[in-house]
């Protein structure tokens, strides 16, 4: 199994409030990624990393930042909280060899309520 | 945003049997891939497809990449409880660089009864 890592695994947070989550990596792949995964709309993209410092949007970015100031971390914060930021989290990373880029190895989630 | 129609949503078949399922666009992919999520953890590459017409296995897994670059399917023969859990296609529209976007499709939940 590729070494990524997440963190908290289950939160539950009050509206308003910041939340981060942090995602960890052993294997040095430059590509990272946060999912967000909801009944009928599979998983969108939230936001990725391809390097240290170097972040772009994805899908649904709104509401959402992200950081990446070492190769192995990517943390995805939420600046206030909303109900409608109640997901799974997943985390991804891959690998930048060419054709290959799509193959991900996802975190195993981290699923958090906003009440 | 861009979306994958992925069908059917949902399959509840008997051990032994053979599943089908498949994912459309309106936009080319240049990258079909198919992943499996079991309960309660992150989705797992099954099937990469690099080629139009592609047609690769992996095990009981069949999955071809559409003439069209348009579409992909996925066939499982002889199915097992094992496979039970989400299958999610996902396309790729670039080639490396930092637009290596993936967009997945819905997800087919498949059940198998013993």
């Amino acid at each position: 199994d590729a070494g990524i890592t997440q963190s908290p695994r289950h939160k539950v947070t009050e509206t308003g409030t910041p939340v981060t989550l942090r995602c960890h990596q052993t294997e040095n792949h430059r590509y990272m990624y946060w999912y967000r995964q909801d009944p009928g709309h599979g998983l969108r993209l939230i936001h990725y990393s391809y390097g240290v410092k170097d972040t772009d949007k994805g899908e649904v970015s709104d509401g959402y930042s992200v950081s990446r100031s070492k190769t192995e971390d990517f943390l995805l914060t939420l600046e206030s909280a909303t109900s409608s930021q109640t997901s799974v989290y997943f985390c991804a990373i891959s690998e930048s060899r060419g054709t290959h880029t799509g193959e991900l190895f996802f975190g195993e989630g981290s699923r958090l309520t906003v009440l | 945003g861009q979306q994958l129609n992925q069908s059917p949503q949902s399959m509840f078949i008997q051990e032994g049997e053979d599943v089908s399922m498949n994912c459309t666009s309106s936009s080319i992919f240049n990258t079909w891939l198919w992943y499996k999520q079991d309960p309660g953890e992150g989705p797992v590459l099954l099937i990469a497809l690099y080629k139009a017409g592609e047609l690769t296995s992996n095990g009981r897994l069949t999955a071809q990449f559409g003439i069209t670059r348009k579409d992909s399917f996925l066939n499982i023969s002889a199915s097992i409880p094992s496979d039970v859990g989400i299958y999610f296609c996902a396309g790729q529209q670039n080639y490396g660089g930092a637009t290596n976007k993936l967009i997945f499709g819905t997800g087919t939940l498949l059940a198998v009864q013993p």
